[in-house]
């Protein structure tokens, strides 16, 4: 299958800086890309749907200001979390996946964001 | 909107039993269904992957059906073992909501005991 390679895979930040994660597809073109979070023993939930060179589309409740993401090329998007909290701290994963309808869908390794 | 169940919520069993993990959801309007694995603090690997005109897919000892009008998946694990321990997700496309996001269930964390 299709790789996806996310990094950091852990970081700890003082609250108040930013932080930027990325996600890479290092063996197809994405057009689009997902970020998702997850909180201890809950589903994933979908943040926002990103695609190369347009703005991305925040699910409802989700501070575009705050996690702010860019999708420069067709292989790479990233996730600022900016003037971060510790009610920030999760775990965040990213997906790639081709618009075709019925394309498998590629995660990466995950990032888990602690604030302190 | 769609909602994806996953029951149970976690299954304790010892080395060599063949068992069954449950998904279902509300809207039958998918694009397609997927299994995957997740370890702690890990993340995601997919395992099976059934397009909504498919009713079942088989990887080695997984074997994963879809009824898609009732709007039901199992995932079947034959002759568990230890390293099958893990959190199973579950997660659809929908065929009806913009973009193609994967909506998922809370999941299934399997416990194999040797």
């Amino acid at each position: 299958g299709a790789v996806v390679s996310q990094h950091p895979s852990r970081v700890i930040c003082k609250s108040g800086t930013s932080v930027k994660i990325e996600c890479r597809s290092l063996d197809f073109q994405a057009t689009t890309m997902f970020w998702y979070r997850q909180f201890p023993k809950q589903s994933l939930m979908l943040m926002a749907t990103s695609n190369e060179g347009s703005k991305a589309t925040y699910e409802q409740g989700v501070e575009k200001d705050k996690f702010l993401i860019n999708h420069a090329s067709l292989t790479l998007s990233t996730l600022t979390v900016t003037s971060a909290h510790p009610e920030d701290s999760s775990f965040y994963i990213c997906s790639a996946a081709l618009v075709e309808p019925g394309a498998e869908a590629f995660f990466g390794q995950g990032t888990r964001l602690t604030v302190v | 909107k769609q909602e994806v169940t996953q029951i149970p919520a976690a299954l304790s069993v010892p080395e060599g039993e063949n068992l069954v993990l449950n998904c279902s959801f509300t809207d039958s309007a998918i694009y397609n269904l997927q299994w995957f694995r997740q370890d702690p603090g890990k993340g995601l690997t997919s395992l099976l992957l059934i397009q909504s005109s498919q009713r079942e897919q088989t990887s080695g000892r997984l074997n994963a059906s879809l009824d898609k009008s009732s709007g039901r998946s199992t995932l079947y694990i034959a002759a568990s073992q230890p390293g099958d321990s893990a959190t199973y997700l579950c997660a659809v496309r929908p065929a009806n909501q913009a973009g193609t996001a994967l909506i998922f269930g809370k999941g299934t964390t399997l416990s194999v005991s040797s």
